[in-house]
This record gives C-alpha cells, structure tokens and sequence, in this order.
C-alpha cells in the first residue's frame, strides 16, 4: 500500500503566482481532505470529499484556494494569486468513509511564498 | 465550535521516563479521540484512538479519556529518543470521524 502521496514535497513561489499541490489519496478510499498547518493555528480543514463531491470547503480560505478530484484517485488544490500569508506545510489525507474509519495522512507540501 | 488544546506546548523527557501529554476540549458531546504523531518533515501517524471513558493501550501508548472533565491524556511508557516528534490530538463527533479538530500539538523531546 502506497499510502497518500504528495507531490511536491517542497514549493517555492513568488508573491501573486499561481500554485498546484498534488494528492493521490489511498487506493480505494472514499473520503479526501486538504488542510494547512502552521505552527500558530496548527491544523485546519481546507476542503473535504466525499466520493469525489465537494463536501465542505472551507470558508475562511474559499477566495483563493480551489481543491478538484478529477477522479477517485487524484486531487488538487490551487492557490490563486499565492501570498506570503499562505506560507504552510499542506497536507492531504484520505479515509476509507470518514465517518469512524482511520484518517492516512500524505507526508506534506511545505509551500514558501516570497 | 468545538476547541481544542494541548499541554504543554514543549516536553523534554529523558530516555526511559514516562511521558504524559494532556489534551482538553470543549465540547462533550464528541465521541471520537485520536493522538497522532508527527515526526518532522513527515505526516501524521495515528498512534491510538478512543472512543469511550477509561483507557486504551497500543503498544507503549495509552490514551486516557474522561469526558466528565473534558480530558483525553496520553502517557508514554520508556520513551526512545525516536519518540522525539510533534503530538496532535484530534476530536471529531459521533459519526463524523472526518470532522477533526485538532490542538496544535506538544512538541515532545527524549534526551538519550
């Protein structure tokens, strides 16, 4: 089992570009899940689906930040015009139905905007 | 809104002594509790989880629940300087296991 893969592991991007983070979730599962994490607000949920259904999308991050599941087995998340604030180590993370199963978190992108 | 924090922020421990990290949260409703562990650089790795009051153990990691007071612990029994990582409690509600809340963590250091 590959777990969840993530590519890259690290980003640079200059203020105002544009970014694409890379999931692949566990083979089979049925539920993905986007979050950022900083060291001050520690983890927060970006987006969730559910059988490739955008289920809830974060609120605070809905301007920029776009996450698709183009099929069962890949996701992205866009961040659109990129700014310093962004700066956070994204993770992606898939369970098998989200309701009591194991949540499998990815390793991480670690995204610097300067 | 459910909130949820971890102490302390920073454990230093040396090699062989217990560990115990303390973790609170607001909302007694919740049902699901998970300690993850984070080594730096890497994801999450579910170390236990637990859904009623009492205790639950998964190798050298019990966690300790007690809605009453609002508590989950985690003790870790002869810590390895490889335990050294960043530890996350996360609480969702009955039949909501994706719905996770996190604290921000304990950083956890074992002097050899």
């Amino acid at each position: 089992d590959a777990g969840v893969t993530q590519t890259p592991r690290h980003e640079v991007a200059e203020k105002g570009q544009t970014i694409i983070l890379k999931c692949e979730p566990v083979s089979g599962h049925n539920d993905l899940f986007w979050y950022r994490q900083t060291k001050i607000q520690g983890l927060e949920l970006l987006s969730y689906f559910r059988s490739k259904s955008l289920m809830e999308d974060g609120g605070a991050f809905k301007d920029r930040f776009k996450a698709e599941m183009l099929n069962s087995s890949f996701s992205t998340l866009k961040i659109q015009p990129t700014e310093p604030k962004d700066s956070a180590v994204y993770l992606c993370a898939s369970s098998l139905d989200g309701r009591d199963t194991e949540v499998f978190f990815g390793k991480g992108t670690r995204l610097t905007v300067v | 809104q459910q909130k949820v924090q971890q102490s302390p922020e920073s454990l230093t421990v040396s090699e062989g002594a217990m560990a115990s990290l303390n973790c609170t949260f607001s909302d007694r409703s919740s049902d699901n509790f998970r300690w993850y562990r984070q080594h730096s650089g890497k994801g999450l790795e579910v170390l236990v989880s637990i859904f009623s009051d009492g205790e639950k153990e998964e190798g050298s990691f019990t966690a300790h629940l007690n809605r009453a007071s609002l508590h989950v612990f985690l003790h870790i029994r002869e810590p390895q300087p490889s335990d050294s990582a960043l530890y996350l409690c996360a609480v969702s509600p009955s039949n909501m296991g994706y719905k996770l809340t996190f604290g921000t963590g304990t950083s956890l250091l074992v002097d050899p």
